[in-house]
């Protein structure tokens, strides 16, 4: 069973970086058949989707967030993380990491979440 | 605001059945599949259905999902009291090249 746990900081101040780590279990970020993914959901809004990596070498990223988002994979540790920079008080959100199975022109489908960390902006 | 429309609430009583839409363009749902989300707060969002009528292993059969040119739909019958949650609609967006979302049905269980 695939397991996945956000980590890192609950409060980061504006215009600073917010980074976070996903944590994987029971699957390897280096299998070239998945995406890894991240997800957030502002308070009392929908969800919203940053991109996909692949640890084969490509990196997708929504056009809402390309210019402020990074993701990048520590296979070593078996985990992936977000870098989303400039943040203001609207990037406050849970945010969630999931395993994302897309076969181009058939399906597309985040099988497995982790639970989620609420993220502040705040000074 | 959200490129999927779903409606912000649903209700019924237990034993009933309870169906949420979600609507698209040629682009998305008209042209992809469709998936379908249960998120209980506090807890990790999880798939309920994929490929417009598939269900994983583990969803009750209670659950299912349909299509119809741009509109996809989920059902749930008979409804049980812990299937009260917020639902998301995903599918997959041509012109962005990734997945969009609806912005959520909460659906209340009298």
């Amino acid at each position: 069973q695939v397991q996945l746990q956000e980590s890192g900081p609950r409060l980061v101040r504006p215009s600073q970086i917010l980074s976070l780590t996903c944590s994987v279990s029971g699957g390897s970020v280096s299998s070239g058949r998945y995406y890894w993914s991240w997800i957030r959901q502002p308070v009392g809004g929908g969800l919203e989707y940053f991109g996909r990596l692949s640890t084969r070498g490509s990196t997708n990223y929504s056009p809402y967030f390309k210019s402020r988002a990074t993701i990048s994979a520590d296979t070593s540790r078996n985990q992936f993380s977000l870098d989303l920079r400039s943040v203001t008080a609207a990037d406050s959100a849970v945010y969630f990491c999931a395993r994302y199975t897309l076969d181009f022109g058939k399906s597309d489908m985040f099988d497995y979440w982790g639970p989620g960390i609420q993220v502040i902006v705040s000074s | 605001q959200s490129v999927l429309t779903q409606p912000p609430s649903a209700s019924g009583t237990p034993g009933q059945r309870v169906a949420i839409s979600c609507s698209g363009s040629s682009s998305t749902t008209g042209g992809n599949t469709v998936n379908w989300y249960q998120r209980v707060p506090g807890m990790a969002p999880r798939l309920v259905i994929y490929s417009n009528n598939r269900r994983p292993s583990g969803v009750p059969d209670r659950f299912s999902g349909s299509k119809s040119g741009t509109t996809a739909s989920l059902a749930i019958s008979p409804l049980q009291s812990e299937d009260e949650a917020d639902y998301y609609c995903s599918a997959w967006h041509d012109d962005l090249d990734g997945p969009v979302f609806g912005g959520g049905t909460k659906l209340i269980v009298l």
